[in-house]
């Protein structure tokens, strides 16, 4: 079964609307978390680092103040796209990092959730 | 950066092999994964290289060499579920983090 959880698949907003995306780790605390945002036909691109009861790492070019990253607790990180607009239109995923010894760490994706802005 | 470079999109035919390329650039990395990835859905993990030479799992193998910037993921005896995106990511490289490839578009054809 799924060890991380992303909510909502898919969700349809108004322009100018804020939406909100939650990433959980079912079955292991995870101290980092990471979002993605993918285009249609394109790779995955990192946004941003969630840690834990820290203030996120954002990539280069990505706004923090339009995409809100928190990460309360081991188990949820949260990402809130701001006064949305069509071209925020995407697919979201998210993925937690789970340390696993020896062999490093285990990465671990969410479903995914499916912006639509209109 | 992490310039992380592989082809767009590439085709073969069931029961043949194929080889998809990674190269990349960066300052140092702790390990390499392959992921594949049908549209709409989650990368699946196939492979993670952290020392360089040939892992083999099944129908899937993948190889690392640190000193050339390069790594490949060699896919044997192709089915038509096989067509998918293929994507090399870097762990580590500047932070804990996941970096990507420009992914390759594998299409299996009869």
């Amino acid at each position: 079964g799924a060890v991380v959880s992303q909510h909502p698949s898919w969700v349809i907003c108004k322009s100018g609307t804020s939406v909100k995306i939650e990433c959980r780790s079912l079955d292991f605390q995870a101290t980092t978390m990471f979002w993605y945002r993918q285009f249609p036909k394109q790779s995955l691109m990192l946004m941003a680092t969630s840690n834990e009861g820290s203030k996120a790492t954002y990539e280069q070019g990505v706004e923090k103040d339009k995409f809100l990253i928190n990460h309360a607790s081991l188990t949820l990180s949260t990402l809130t796209v701001t006064s949305a607009h069509p071209e925020d239109s995407s697919f979201y995923i998210c993925s937690a990092s789970r340390a696993t010894g020896i062999s490093g760490n285990t990465i671990y994706f969410g479903e995914g959730s499916w912006l639509t802005v209109v | 950066g992490q310039n992380i470079d592989q082809p767009t999109e590439m085709t073969a035919t069931e029961g043949a092999i194929v080889q998809i390329n990674c190269t990349y650039q960066t300052s140092g990395f702790n390990g390499l994964f392959w992921y594949q990835q049908h549209a709409g859905e989650a990368p699946t993990f196939l492979s993670y290289n952290v020392l360089d030479g040939l892992e083999e799992k099944g129908r899937f193998s993948s190889f690392l060499s640190r000193s050339k910037g390069y790594s490949y993921l060699l896919l044997k005896e192709l089915q038509m579920k096989d067509s998918a995106s293929y994507l090399c990511a870097l762990w580590g490289g500047g932070g804990n983090k996941l970096t990507f490839g420009t992914g390759t578009q594998l299409k299996v054809e009869l």
